[in-house]
């Protein structure tokens, strides 16, 4: 059974850019959960989509957004990009199994 | 205060010893309890999932919760170089949002 796919695995951008990170969760399952980690903060909870549907959202600025299509899979956004966005972003599904994460650096 | 607090260590070991490793938190509506192990450059792999109070074997693994003290705790018994990783409590009240610990770095000498 395949994992957690996330691509892409690394990218660069500049401030001011936005980007947009892909998730794939484990077949069947319905849920994709969105996480940023950083060294200083962690782990920290983005938001989560179930069946198309934002059912969790944490603290972070509407910068941050997402969406999930009628197949599971998970995009997510992140507009007006700042040097402190630079982080590894983790999708996890349904909702205890990680991908190996999208490395996002600003430049 | 965090919602989870954990050591991040370093925590350095000899091969075949016990790693003890805990987090504290203070949000009595936890239910769900979990750790993961995180090796460089991957994802958190899941290593134990508990629910409630008690004690939870997995091969080399023990994992206990103690709800009175708001306490978890992960064993790790005849330890291994491929041990060497960051270690990452996780905690949940049930819904599919889960709160970290900081993670502690071990390494287990050869």
């Amino acid at each position: 059974k395949a994992g957690v796919t996330q691509t892409p695995r690394y990218l660069i951008k500049t401030r001011g850019q936005q980007v947009t990170l892909s998730c794939s969760p484990i077949s069947g399952h319905r849920s994709v959960s969105w996480y940023q980690q950083t060294p200083g903060q962690g782990l920290q909870f983005l938001f989560e989509y179930f069946s198309e549907t934002q059912r969790n959202k944490g603290n972070f600025p509407g910068r941050f957004s997402g969406r999930q299509f009628s197949n599971s899979r998970s995009e997510m956004n992140v507009s007006t990009l700042e040097l402190g966005d630079s982080a590894l972003y983790l999708c996890a599904s349904a909702p205890l199994h990680f991908g190996n994460g999208t490395r996002l650096t600003v430049t | 205060q965090k919602e989870v607090e954990q050591d991040p260590g370093p925590l350095s070991v000899p091969e075949g010893a016990i790693v003890s490793l805990n987090c504290t938190y203070s949000n009595s509506a936890f239910q769900y309890f979990m750790w993961y192990r995180q090796y460089s450059r991957k994802g958190p792999e899941l290593l134990m999932y508990t629910y409630s109070s008690g004690n939870k074997e997995d091969g080399r693994f023990t994992a206990q919760v103690d709800k009175s003290s708001k306490y978890i705790s992960l064993f790790i018994r005849d330890s291994q170089p491929s041990d060497s990783a960051t270690y990452l409590c996780a905690m949940s009240e049930g819904d599919y949002k889960l709160s970290f610990g900081a993670g502690t770095t071990v390494t287990v000498r050869a």
